[in-house]
């Protein structure tokens, strides 16, 4: 059964102090992985998109790795802005496996 | 360039009541998927549909319908609500099933 597991489950930062967010997952075959923001009361944002082993892609604060069993989200000097639950979804087939996500809090 | 837009923003159905629950995207994706999100939980798939005229079973079909005349709507249909299926529904998007998908900002369903 294709599975993901985000850790932490929660996780507060003080503005300016980096740290990275776990996805691991077990699937049958990755056509890919996802990262998504999703604030309170709305719908989740597309953030990245990786798609092999060792592949990384970098947006403002935010950089995402992937290795063959899991992938990170590092944020780098966070600001309160960046406050959100992020999701991360996998890709056996045409249909995505999201995980619970990660609630970020970001103190000023 | 609306993206996915879905009604009702909030609703309230008694139990045994019926609604549905519209999704409209003006991307011209090809996919449409329905997902609910229960506090503490990942999103759960519903229904999902890979064009116009073609629908199939998420991970949580029980209880739910789906029609697709078109490749701009995709509307969830709900035939006797039960309390089980009070939680945040979320409309989808992509332009194949490889690609990311685009979220809608959601429907809050309570059932009392």
């Amino acid at each position: 059964e294709d599975q993901v597991t985000q850790s932490p489950e929660a996780l507060r930062l003080q503005e300016g102090e980096s740290s990275s967010l776990n996805c691991s997952y077990t699937v049958s075959g990755l056509r890919g992985l996802f990262w998504y923001r999703q604030d309170p009361g709305k719908g989740p944002e597309f953030l990245f998109t990786l798609y092999s082993a060792g592949e990384e892609k970098e947006k403002e604060r935010l950089k995402a790795t992937l290795t063959k069993k899991e992938s990170f989200l590092h944020i780098t000097a966070p600001k309160p802005e960046d406050s959100a639950t992020y999701l991360c979804a996998v890709q056996p087939a045409e249909k995505l496996v999201f995980g619970k996500g990660t609630k970020l809090t970001v103190n000023p | 360039n609306a993206g996915v837009t879905q009604t009702p923003k909030f609703r309230i159905l008694k139990i045994g009541q019926s609604m549905t629950l519209q999704c409209t995207q003006d991307m011209n994706h090809n996919y449409m998927y329905w997902y609910r999100q229960d506090p503490g939980m990942g999103l759960k798939l519903i229904y999902y549909s890979v064009g116009a005229g073609i629908t199939d079973k998420g991970e949580v079909p029980n209880g739910y319908n789906v029609s697709r005349s078109t490749t701009e709507d995709f509307p969830l249909r709900l035939e006797l609500a039960a309390p089980s299926q009070t939680s945040v529904y979320f409309c989808a998007s992509s332009y194949e099933g490889i690609y990311e998908q685009y979220f809608g900002p959601g429907t809050r369903l309570t059932v009392t």
